[in-house]
């Protein structure tokens, strides 16, 4: 079982819909990440909190906006999708920013559907 | 652009061969190397974060080698094993906190 959880595990939207992505780690993890994986291609880099703040976007749509309310949760909220945002959305912890060495643990993710 | 290669992009094998797959990355401004193993409908799982040039680890079967100076690092599984049947990411990290993952070498080992 994965120490990251994520949900919902499946999200079906309409492109003017509001919804909301979900991450929690109890493991005391100071990084949070979130990635987008579409298929046959590897996960790519959207957003990186740092201690709770904001530390790299990676030129994401506004109409994905993250939010770090404390060190245990990430949530990703979403509006005015694009069917082409249909992916699987991933998300990580790690020990800390600068730990090298340290691996990131990743949940089982959110199939997202844009209708 | 970084750009981080993994060969072959699939692979199929019998039980209880030895097998070993590619990633190469930049040789410049490295800070770490990651592997990880993502089974169908699991979430990616740690195998390696290798930082050291000529590093060698290794986690019962698998094991994994890294040239920084060249950019490549080696994963080889010793005789496979059907549930070793995944998907091998390898990761690079370089001076931020962004990883950039390779497409990956799906592995499939028939019984």
């Amino acid at each position: 079982d994965t120490e990251v959880t994520q949900t919902p595990k499946h999200l079906v939207m309409g492109m003017t819909n509001k919804k909301s992505l979900k991450c929690e780690q109890h493991m005391g993890h100071r990084a949070m990440y979130w990635y987008k994986q579409k298929a046959k291609k590897p996960p790519e880099l959207m957003f990186v909190y740092s201690y709770e703040k904001l530390s790299i976007n990676e030129s994401v749509p506004s109409r994905f906006s993250p939010e770090c309310p404390n060190s245990s949760l990430l949530n990703l909220h979403l509006h005015a999708l694009q069917p082409e945002d249909s992916a699987l959305y991933l998300c990580a912890s790690s020990q800390g920013p600068q730990s090298s060495n340290q691996p990131q643990h990743f949940g089982d993710g959110t199939r997202l559907s844009i209708l | 652009i970084l750009n981080v290669e993994q060969s072959p992009q699939s692979l199929h094998v019998q039980e209880g061969d030895s097998t070993n797959f590619t990633c190469s990355f930049p040789s410049s401004n490295f800070y770490a190397l990651h592997w990880y193993r993502w089974e169908t409908a699991k979430s990616p799982e740690a195998l390696f974060v290798m930082t050291l040039n000529g590093d060698e680890k290794k986690k019962g079967r698998i094991s994994a080698t890294l040239n920084t100076k060249e950019g490549y690092s080696y994963l080889y599984i010793k005789g496979s094993q059907p549930e070793d049947s995944a998907t091998y990411l390898c990761a690079f990290r370089g001076g931020s906190e962004k990883l950039v993952f390779g497409k990956g070498t799906k592995l499939t080992v028939n019984p």
